[in-house]
Parts: structure tokens; sequence; C-alpha cells
């Protein structure tokens, strides 16, 4: 089992839905991110959390630490955003030694139909 | 403020001959990763540098692959001898310190081996 589970794999919306993504988690983390890449695109921070909830323009992650489960909600989704979303943790396990190694979970392909 | 800077973007190389990508960090980091992306599959971890150290190599395959931070100039990941294999998307981040900080991704470099 992998340390970092997303669902869904993949997800196709209408332009103007509400989207979620969801990540678990089965390690100890002293951070989580959410990263999002275009096709044969760089990868680009949207988020990190360590507890709580971000908000940015119509981006919004939340994280359970408790629960081990952070999701990325997406409001009024636009053809632009179809990108894949990746959840990435960070172990708490000698956090300081290891810096920001991460872990990765596979993506969620996200399209977004006009 | 430059972010990362990975080059080349598109590197094709022969069976049997050698691979270099290069990575700037942003200005002020010190600390570099070095992440692998094969098709199809998620991002994987390789190594974690700082200068002139290597902290982290769990992530290397043992043969061939090798990596460097020199006190001037990008950090160095050397593929030799390569196979079809190695043909992937590399991507690096770099960070200002150890923990508590953003991840900040280059463009990635994509390996093509013929």
């Amino acid at each position: 089992k992998n340390e970092v589970e997303q669902s869904p794999q993949n997800l196709t919306a209408q332009e103007g839905e509400f989207i979620t993504i969801n990540c678990s988690y089965s390690v100890g983390i002293s951070a989580l991110h959410w990263l999002q890449q275009h096709p044969g695109g760089g990868i680009v921070s949207l988020f990190m959390l360590s507890s709580g909830k971000k908000k940015h323009g119509r981006l919004i992650a939340t994280i359970n630490i408790q629960e081990k489960h952070s999701s990325l909600h997406i409001t009024a989704s636009h053809p632009r955003d179809s990108a894949v979303y990746i959840c990435a943790v960070r172990s708490d396990r000698f956090a300081w030694e290891y810096g920001n190694k991460l872990v990765f979970g596979a993506g969620t392909i996200l399209r977004v139909k006009s | 403020n430059a972010g990362v800077m990975q080059n080349p973007r598109h590197l094709v190389r022969r069976r049997g001959q050698e691979a270099r990508l290069r990575c700037s960090p942003m200005k002020g980091h010190s600390h570099v990763y070095w992440y692998r992306q094969l098709p199809e599959e998620g991002l994987k971890f390789m190594v974690y540098l700082q200068k002139e150290n290597i902290i982290d190599e769990s992530g290397m395959p043992k043969e061939r692959f090798s990596a460097e931070f020199p006190k001037e100039g990008p950090s160095i990941l050397r593929i030799q001898q390569v196979v079809r294999g190695d043909s992937a998307a590399y991507f690096c981040a770099s960070s200002p310190r150890s923990v508590g900080t953003e991840a900040f991704f280059g463009q990635g470099t994509r390996l093509t081996v013929v």
C-alpha cells in the first residue's frame, strides 16, 4: 500500500462545477503539499499545509491531521484548471535531518470541459 | 528572483551515452532535491543535497547515477551509460532551509533514450 493515496485517479467535470480531490496518508507528517502539473509542464506548488485550511482564489485546501486526510477543492471550475493535481507529504521522521524530502501520491488527472 | 532553473528542458541520448542534467536553485536556496517521474508513474524521490554534501541518496539507483552540488555552480544529476528505462522527466526542487518551507520546483528535464 502506498504511503499517500489519492482519489479519484481521473476526474472529468463540466465548467462551473465544484471539484474535490482527496488525499489520505498513512505516515506521520510535518507538512502536506498540493501541487499542480500541466501536461509536459513543470510543477507548481499550490499549498503547503500543516493544519486547518488555506484558500487562494478559487482553490481551497483542508487537512485533518487526526484522520490523516486532506482535500483540495476547486470552486467554479474552468477548462484552464485541467491538469494533474498531486498530493505530497513530508514525513515527520527525522524531519530535521531529511529536510523537505517528499513522498507523492499518484496524482489526479482533472479535465474540465467547457 | 528567477525560479528554479533546469536545463536542458529536453534531452535525447542514445543508449550507452551519458546524460547530464543541471539544476540552479533559487537565489538563497542551499538545499536541492531531485525527483524522477517515469512515464505513467508518480514522482519518486532520488537524492537530497546541500552545498558540497549528499544528505540522502536513498532513492538513487545503485549504479550509473550520481549527483553533486558543488560550492559554486548548479547541481548536476549524471546518468552514465543510459538505457531506455532511464527515459523520464527529472525534476529538481530547492528550499532555503531544511524544514518548514515551500517546495519550489523547476520545469523539469525530459530525458528520452533512443
